[in-house]
């Protein structure tokens, strides 16, 4: 079974800093990893996602992630944060067959104004 | 139109009561599933549907009935639940159960029961 850990459970940053949410995978076959995001009394919404090609993911609200096989990690940067980014943030894999995913426990990010 | 919309938002039910939780979504997604989640921890995969067939019932307890009545609709029946079946309850879709394509969630109805 795959398995996705989010070592960090609370991320405090300041306001206009940079972050980094560290996310790393058990696998041994082929991986399609995905950040979301979960504000607050809110669903789930996805930030970037990795299939293929190119390591390093573009995706919404200024975020990215860098996919390194080697380290097996999928770690979430953003290089200025806002207030409006407090959020739980949820690294997944995806099952071979696509049936779910396997979700981290979460890194509850806290941006200080 | 990328919404997945859930209806009701919040629902509080006695033990013995019957209430249904209701999902829609107008991508034209062939896969659908419901999430149940605890505070503070990540989503925990309940059904999944594909094709309006449930494809994957991850051992939930029978007082969960989930009902796929056309390509847009999710419902879950719920009956004779226990207080630590509180939790928010989130639906999702896809374009077809698939690991290449994301999953649109919900906003997810919060259900309280006591």
């Amino acid at each position: 079974a795959q398995s996705v850990t989010q070592l960090d459970s609370q991320v405090p940053v300041f306001e206009e800093a940079p972050v980094e949410l560290r996310c790393n995978y058990s696998s041994s076959v082929s991986v399609y990893l995905f950040w979301y995001v979960q504000y607050p009394n809110q669903g789930l919404q996805l930030l970037l996602k990795y299939l293929s090609g190119s390591t390093l993911v573009k995706g919404i609200n200024g975020f990215e992630a860098e996919f390194n096989k080697s380290q097996t990690s999928f770690h979430l940067r953003k290089p200025s944060v806002h207030i409006s980014d407090t959020a739980e943030y949820f690294c997944a894999v995806s099952d071979p067959d696509g049936n779910q995913f396997y979700f981290g426990t979460g890194t509850s990010l806290t941006v200080i104004p | 139109d990328t919404e997945v919309t859930q209806t009701p938002k919040h629902l509080v039910m006695g033990m013995t009561n019957k209430k249904s939780l209701k999902c829609e979504q107008h991508m034209g997604h062939r896969a659908m599933y419901w999430y149940k989640q605890k505070a503070k921890k990540p989503p925990e995969l309940m059904f999944v549907y594909s094709y309006e067939k449930l494809s994957i019932n991850e051992s939930v307890p029978s007082r969960f009935s989930p009902e796929c009545p056309n390509s847009s609709l999710l419902n879950l029946h719920l009956h004779a639940l226990q207080p630590e079946d509180s939790a928010l309850y989130l639906c999702a879709s896809s374009q077809v159960v698939s690991r290449s394509y994301e999953q649109y969630f919900g906003p997810g109805t919060r259900l309280t029961v006591t």
